[in-house]
């Protein structure tokens, strides 16, 4: 079974910190993705990665960054955090022209 | 721009009753599409897919889907839904140019009444 494992379920951080969510995956899968979930607004890509440190903007980049120093680990930056980045963040890796798999999603607080 | 559209954003059902869910998708060339379903307090699983052969896929749980191509859509149905079936639905459109990305549609809640 492929295995995509977020760092952390639950996350409550203060605005301006920075923070890092960490994701990997298991299966040696070439793309990984990072989505933020909303309520009405489904899943908006922010950042994804064909390669190791190869990175591609999303639909919402904007106040995120990432790093893809090892194919495995695909890890995403709120450089300063702000209150509206509370949302759910979902990792996802699949190999190409595939079916993407997730992981168990991080929601993040910021207050 | 390229837009997956999901028609009800909210579902109530009875158990048994029966469940179609529309997605429209605008995109004229090659596409794979997908259905993935979100239980509460679990992480999004993949329900079925289609890429090619024939548009009428089947998936876990006896959820099925047909892709109608001239109508750029795939519903997905089920003929008797259960309690169990209480979830997130989305479903997504890689256009084949695109290499990497999914096209999200906004998901729909579906309620089963037991």
């Amino acid at each position: 079974d492929v295995k995509v494992t977020q760092s952390s379920r639950y996350l409550v951080k203060r605005t301006g910190e920075k923070v890092f969510l960490e994701c990997v995956q298991d299966m040696d899968h070439e793309n990984m993705f990072w989505y933020r979930q909303d309520p009405g607004l489904g899943l908006r890509l922010i950042y994804f990665s064909y390669d190791v440190k190869m990175k591609e903007k999303g639909d919402i980049p904007e106040g995120y960054s990432v790093s893809r120093e090892k194919k495995e680990r695909f890890s995403l930056i709120l450089e300063s955090a702000s209150t509206n980045q509370t949302s759910m963040y979902l990792c996802a890796s699949r190999p190409v022209y595939n079916e993407q798999f997730f992981g168990p999603g991080t929601r993040l607080t910021v207050l | 721009a390229q837009s997956v559209s999901q028609h009800n954003h909210h579902v109530i059902l009875s158990e048994a009753a029966s469940l179609e869910l529309g997605c429209n998708y605008s995109y004229g060339g090659t596409v794979n599409l997908f259905w993935y379903v979100q239980y509460p307090g679990q992480h999004l699983q993949l329900l079925l897919k289609y890429f090619s052969g024939d548009p009428l896929v089947k998936g876990i749980k006896g959820f099925e889907a047909e892709f109608i191509k001239s109508k750029f859509s795939f519903n997905l149905r089920k003929p008797s839904v259960q309690w169990s079936d209480t979830a997130e639905y989305f479903c997504a459109v890689t256009p084949m140019d695109s290499n990497y990305q999914l096209i999200w549609g906004a998901g729909t809640k579906l309620i089963i009444k037991p």
